[in-house]
């Protein structure tokens, strides 16, 4: 069965940097797109970019742009995102999720379980 | 950037109720149009895709309709389950993707 497994919860200090891992199994790794998708308390959701594991290339959203970077391992299947210069506002809930495809629709099937970042001094 | 709204913010119900959930586009997005469930605490749920395609798995009391701008999401005799944060997402015109704010089902 598909599964996106992500790292553990972060507690960091501002100006830090934080890497989540998720990790899929049950497909073949490079034949869907990751992305990341935040969710600050009681907020709703983020979009945060996407990368290609068949090649690594990445798109990120303009708000992200100098501070996000997404890669990825083929040999084990895994997906990184690097956040920089953390600040209070990344406080947040992080996911990964797979983009799915019917015909030409597209949309996240599957989701990691999310990891928790606390950003506090 | 395509903005989504959704209305109610939140809204309350009762079991076996029929809700509906409106989310608007700010351009046309044919039927780009996907549906997520939330329940506290876990990652959101995929329930309908193409605008009105149901999800394998998801149970049919929730359907999905609308084309162009507008669009809705049904759920009829809700259950105990239902009660969640529910947001809308275009495809349409990506990157960025967006997501509506989400609308929260509460128990009356």
């Amino acid at each position: 069965q598909v599964q996106l497994v992500q790292s553990g919860a972060e507690v960091k200090k501002p100006g830090a940097l934080v890497k989540v891992s998720c990790k899929a199994s049950g497909y073949r790794f490079t034949d869907y797109y990751i992305h990341w998708v935040r969710q600050a308390p009681g907020q709703g959701l983020e979009w945060m970019g996407v990368i290609n594991p068949t090649g690594g290339s990445t798109t990120y959203a303009q708000k992200f742009q100098d501070r996000v970077t997404m890669t990825r391992d083929t040999s084990t299947s895994t997906v990184y995102m690097e956040l920089s210069s953390l600040r209070s506002e990344d406080t947040a809930v992080y996911y990964c999720t797979r983009r799915g495809r019917s015909s030409s629709w597209y949309y996240f099937d599957y989701w990691g379980q999310g990891t928790k970042v606390t950003v506090s001094s | 950037d395509i903005q989504m709204t959704q209305s109610p913010s939140s809204l309350s119900a009762s079991v076996g109720d029929r809700v509906t959930i409106i989310c608007r586009a700010s351009q046309s997005i044919s039927t780009y149009l996907n549906w997520y469930q939330q329940e506290p605490g876990k990652a959101p749920k995929l329930l309908i895709y193409a605008a009105s395609s149901l999800q394998r798995g998801v149970p049919s009391r929730f359907t999905g309709s609308g084309s162009g701008t507008d669009f809705t999401l049904t759920i009829s005799n809700l259950q105990p389950e239902d009660f969640a944060t529910y947001y809308c997402q275009q495809t349409y015109s990506t990157p960025p993707e967006t997501f509506g704010q989400g609308t929260k089902v509460e128990i009356k």
